[in-house]
This record gives structure tokens, C-alpha cells and sequence, in this order.
């Protein structure tokens, strides 16, 4: 079946520093992929999606590209903030299973950066 | 901005108890989801429900479990009977088109004791 692979966390940068955190997925067909973040004490965002290859998702400051030749989807920021602390999901949904896609997660990691 | 709520944010409950979940969704959303997350391991997905009725369900959604949506507003998960492997952080989600764009709560922490 479907599966996402993330990077083992923690993770912990100083400000200002570039951010890679690395995620691979497993998918028959062509899945739609995901970044969400969880703030500390909040419910899962939606950070940023690509529903197809070579497709780039953009938001606050982090991308991530639909790499189809990797199967990944790695999450990049040029400079992280104290602010992007919080723990980050990747996932894919399979949209030929219809309008009620479920999402598949990857396990999370957690990012602290210091000030 | 609209909000998916969940409570309790914490339950703790004896093993063998039933336990309610409640989740109140966005209001003009129409599918609904239960995600859940034991500790250091991945979002699980249990569970989606559209128009009264199950549209999918995992392998770990067993006879335990059951969902609802009572009325016009609340969304609740029950485990009949719940085990310590029960023990998770349990998520809620709504949308709008069902394919992405979900809303998710901020989860219940249960505890089974």
C-alpha cells in the first residue's frame, strides 16, 4: 500500500539557517502530496501541496517540489524563524480513490529553532 | 478563521470503559474524518464519513469503534470498550471537497489506564 518516508527527527537549527527536511513516498499511480505543521497546542495546517510532477508548493517562506523520478517531496526554508518551531507531517492522498481521499502520513519530525 | 473543535482536549479513562469523542466540524463542510496518532509513530487514518454514512474505514476501525453525527453539528468517535493500546492522540478533520484542503482540531489526548 501507499507510505510516506520522513527524516528522523529532532531536529534543531539557529535561526536564519536553511532548513532541508527530507520525505519519500511509496504510491501506485500519481498521488497528490502534502506538507501539514502542527504548532505546539493547535490541530494539524495545511503548509503547502503539489498534485502533480514537477509541481512546486510555496508557503511562508517553505517549498517543497514533486519529485516523481525520487518519489520525494523534500520541505526546504532559506531562513527558519524561532516562529517554525513545530512538528512537521508529510502525506499523500490517492485521488483516484474520489473526492474523500484519505491522507497517509509520514511520522513526523520535530523542529526547535533556537533564537 | 473557521475552526474544527474537538473535547475534551485530555481524557483518561479505566480500561473496559466506553469513551465519547466529540468533534464539532466546520459548518458547511461535508466530509468528516477521525485521524489518530499513537505516540512516536505516524497519523493513522480510522475513519471517513459522508452523507450519514461510512464512506471508508481502516483495518484498526474494528467492532470497538463506531462514529455519528447526532445532529446538525457534532461528529463523535466511541470505543466501546477501550484497551491501553487504545491510548493515542485522536484528530478530527473536515472538508469541503474531501480531496484536500482538510481542517483538522487540535486532537484529544486519550489516556486508557
Amino acid at each position: 500500500g501507499d507510505s510516506v518516508t520522513q527524516m528522523e527527527g529532532p531536529v534543531t537549527l539557529s535561526e536564519e539557517a536553511f532548513l532541508t527536511i527530507n520525505c519519500t513516498y511509496t504510491a501506485t499511480g500519481y498521488p497528490s502530496l502534502f506538507w501539514y505543521v502542527q504548532y505546539p497546542g493547535e490541530g494539524l495546517q495545511l503548509l503547502l501541496k503539489a498534485t502533480k510532477a514537477d509541481d512546486k508548493g510555496s508557503n511562508k517562506g517553505f517549498e517543497a517540489t514533486y519529485r516523481k523520478e525520487t518519489t520525494s517531496f523534500h520541505l526546504e526554508k532559506g531562513s527558519v524563524q524561532v516562529s517554525d518551531s513545530a512538528v512537521y507531517f508529510c502525506a499523500l492522498s490517492d485521488p483516484r480513490t474520489g473526492a474523500n481521499s484519505k491522507l497517509t502520513f509520514g511520522k513526523g519530525i520535530t523542529l526547535s529553532v533556537r533564537p | 478563521e473557521p475552526e474544527v473543535t474537538q473535547t475534551p482536549s485530555h481524557q483518561v479513562t479505566q480500561m473496559g470503559q466506553e469513551v465519547i469523542l466529540r468533534c464539532v466540524p466546520i459548518s458547511n463542510h461535508l466530509y468528516f474524518y477521525w485521524y489518530r496518532q499513537i505516540l512516536g509513530q505516524k497519523v493513522e487514518f480510522l475513519v471517513s464519513f459522508y452523507n450519514n454514512e461510512i464512506s471508508e474505514k481502516s483495518e484498526i476501525f474494528d467492532d470497538q469503534f463506531s462514529v455519528e453525527r447526532p445532529d446538525g453539528s457534532n461528529f463523535t468517535l466511541k470505543i466501546r470498550s477501550t484497551k491501553l493500546e487504545d491510548s493515542a492522540m485522536y484528530f478530527c478533520a473536515s472538508s469541503t471537497t474531501g480531496n484536500y484542503g482538510y481542517t483538522f482540531g487540535s486532537g484529544t489526548r486519550l489516556t486508557v489506564v
